[in-house]
């Protein structure tokens, strides 16, 4: 069964720092990872998609990377800002019929000004 | 063109009721997805719909039920509501699954079982 765990569970910066979140899953029978933002009570905007041929996925001031064999995702988020603050979600797409997602508990971020 | 919309937005409910949530997909998208997100937790996989057919269920009890219509909208039924069934219900639609990996969430419906 995947399992994917998210740490840290919770993290606060001050503007303008660069941080890192972390992923993993138990499973490396994976079609693809992907990163959702969520803020409080909404739903989730995807942010990022790496497929498991891929290594790294950019875009703007965020980078995410995949290890598919180690189990193992980050996003960076380089000079971070308030209006970064919001839960970010991993999940991964198993390599099985369909295309549900498997979740992580998230990160809550949250930048200080 | 709209996204995913659901509806209703909240909803509050005792023990033992039954409820029905919709989700109109963005336009084009023949998949829905249901997703129940806990309060503090991820989101977890209910089930999929594709071609009004139930194509994938998670590890759900029959009390959750779904349907497609033939212009893809989707319900999600409860029935004899429990205390842990209050969360957040997320829909997601997509392409065919064997042919798009992006899926585009809802603003989900918000269920509060007293």
């Amino acid at each position: 069964k995947q399992e994917v765990t998210q740490i840290p569970a919770a993290l606060s910066v001050p503007e303008g720092e660069n941080l890192v979140l972390n992923c993993s899953f138990t499973d490396s029978a994976i079609y693809n990872l992907q990163w959702f933002r969520q803020d409080p009570g909404k739903g989730l905007t995807s942010l990022l998609l790496i497929q498991s041929s891929q290594r790294e996925q950019t875009s703007g001031r965020l980078n995410a990377s995949l290890d598919k064999s180690s189990g193992r995702s980050t996003l960076y988020i380089a000079a971070s800002q308030p209006g970064d603050s919001a839960t970010y979600l991993c999940a991964v797409r198993p390599a099985e019929y369909g295309n549900k997602l498997v979740f992580g508990a998230g990160t809550i971020l949250r930048v200080k000004s | 063109d709209a996204g995913v919309t659901q509806s209703p937005t909240h909803l509050i409910k005792t023990r033992g009721q039954q409820v029905t949530l919709r989700c109109s997909p963005k336009s084009g998208h023949d998949t829905v997805s249901w997703y129940q997100q806990a309060l503090g937790q991820g989101p977890q996989f209910i089930f999929q719909y594709y071609e009004e057919e139930e194509r994938q269920r998670g590890n759900f009890p029959d009390r959750f039920s779904g349907h497609q219509f033939p212009n893809y909208s989707s319900e999600l039924n409860v029935n004899a509501l429990l205390l842990g069934d209050s969360a957040l219900y997320l829909c997601a639609s997509s392409l065919d699954p064997d042919l798009s990996d992006t899926q585009y969430f809802g603003p989900g419906t918000r269920l509060t079982v007293l």
